[in-house]
Formats: C-alpha cells, structure tokens, sequence
C-alpha cells in the first residue's frame, strides 16, 4: 500500500482565497483524522470521520474550516477565505477499527500571504 | 479538547547522553502510543502500551506505562544523532475520546 497520500505537499496562495487541501486514507481504514501542526500550538487535532461520518470537529477552528468525506478513499479539508494565521502544516492520518496506531500523510505545507 | 502534557518541551543533549520524556494525564488512560517525527517529516508510530506498568524496549529506547495508567515515559540510551527530532504521545481516554497530540518533545542531540 502506498499509505495515506496528500496534494498538494505545498500550496502558496493569498489571503481571502479558497483552499482545499486532499487526502486519500489507507484502503480498509476505518477512521480519518486531519491535524494541524504549528510551532506555537503543536499538533491539534481538527476533525475525525469514523465509516466517512464526522464523529468530532470541535477541533475546527471556525466556519471558515470545512471537512468533508465523500467516500471511503477521499476527504477534503477546505478553507474559505484563508488568513495568514492559517499557514502552518496540515497532516491526515488514518487507522483501522481496533488499532489505535494512526498512520500520517506526508503533510501539506499552507502558507497564506 | 483534552490532551495528554508532556515534558519537557525541549531538551537538548550531547551524543551518548540519555534523554527522557514523560507524558502525563489527569485522566486515567486506556492506551498510549509514542511517534517520533523527523524535522521535515512527518509523525511515525514507534510503539503502543497497554497494561498498567507495562515496559517495551525497542533497541535503545525504553517506554513505560505507568501503574495508574495516568503517565508514561520514553527513555533513550546513549543518544545518537539520527534521535533527533519530536516525540509525542498520544491516547485515548477510558471514556473513549480521542485526546490531541500536543507539542511533544523536541530532541536535538549534538556530535
């Protein structure tokens, strides 16, 4: 498997635009989570989807934050409109029922001028 | 959203001196998990524990679970470069929620 794959790796875009960042989660997996990491508040947990069903997006920021799940292989985080205080580096990760071991994306870098 | 602390935030240390983090909750833990993550890179799950007073050793790492199951701790040996980076753990309560990562630890060690 080629384990849990994010797109963009980097994105540079000006503030007040649309982002949409993607994540295709380990085929089987069960649960999805999507993290932000910045140096001054660590990695936060945003939202988790459990069978494509958000169980908890308190996390999520404000409006401005969206997650969605389509379907089992594919969940979309977007921000809309994007602020400078959005850059920081935003990974998914995904496990399987029973496990609690979670297996991260690579990560995409936001940076919001 | 709750979170397990862990410290310290920093720590820095000559090679082949020992390092420790500790993780510490004031909810009993059902598990935890230990990541490393490479500057640059990305977390990358090293081990869980899941009995009370659990202990994993994996090379030159050490990781405990305490008896209460409120705190945990990640001794390495002998520090050598490639240590370098953060380490965080992570749990879910016994309540069943999922408990945010944190800041972890940042290693540098220097040659």
């Amino acid at each position: 498997d080629a384990g849990v794959i994010q797109s963009p790796r980097h994105e540079v875009t000006e503030m007040g635009q649309e982002v949409t960042l993607r994540c295709k989660p380990i085929s089987g997996h069960d649960y999805l989570f999507w993290y932000r990491q910045t140096m001054m508040r660590g990695l936060e947990l945003l939202i988790y989807f459990n069978n494509n069903v958000p169980i908890d997006d308190s996390g999520m920021p404000e409006d401005r934050f969206s997650a969605k799940m389509p379907n089992a292989s594919f969940s979309t985080l977007k921000i809309q409109p994007s602020e400078p205080r959005d850059s920081a580096v935003y990974f998914c990760a995904s496990n399987s029922i029973g496990s609690d071991t979670q297996y991260f994306g690579p990560g995409t870098r936001l940076t919001v001028l | 959203g709750q979170q397990v602390m862990q410290i310290p935030q920093y720590q820095h240390v000559q090679e082949g001196e020992d390092f420790t983090t500790y993780c510490n909750s004031s909810t009993t833990l059902s598990n935890i998990q230990w990541y490393k993550q490479r500057p640059g890179g990305h977390p990358v799950f090293l081990i869980q524990l899941v009995k009370s007073g659990e202990v994993k050793k994996q090379k030159r790492l050490t990781f405990q679970f305490g008896e209460a199951k409120k705190n945990s701790s990640l001794h390495i040996t002998a520090t050598q470069t490639t240590d370098v980076g953060t380490y965080f753990c992570d749990s879910n309560s016994n309540s069943g929620y999922a408990l945010n990562f944190g800041k972890g630890t940042s290693l540098l060690v220097t040659p």
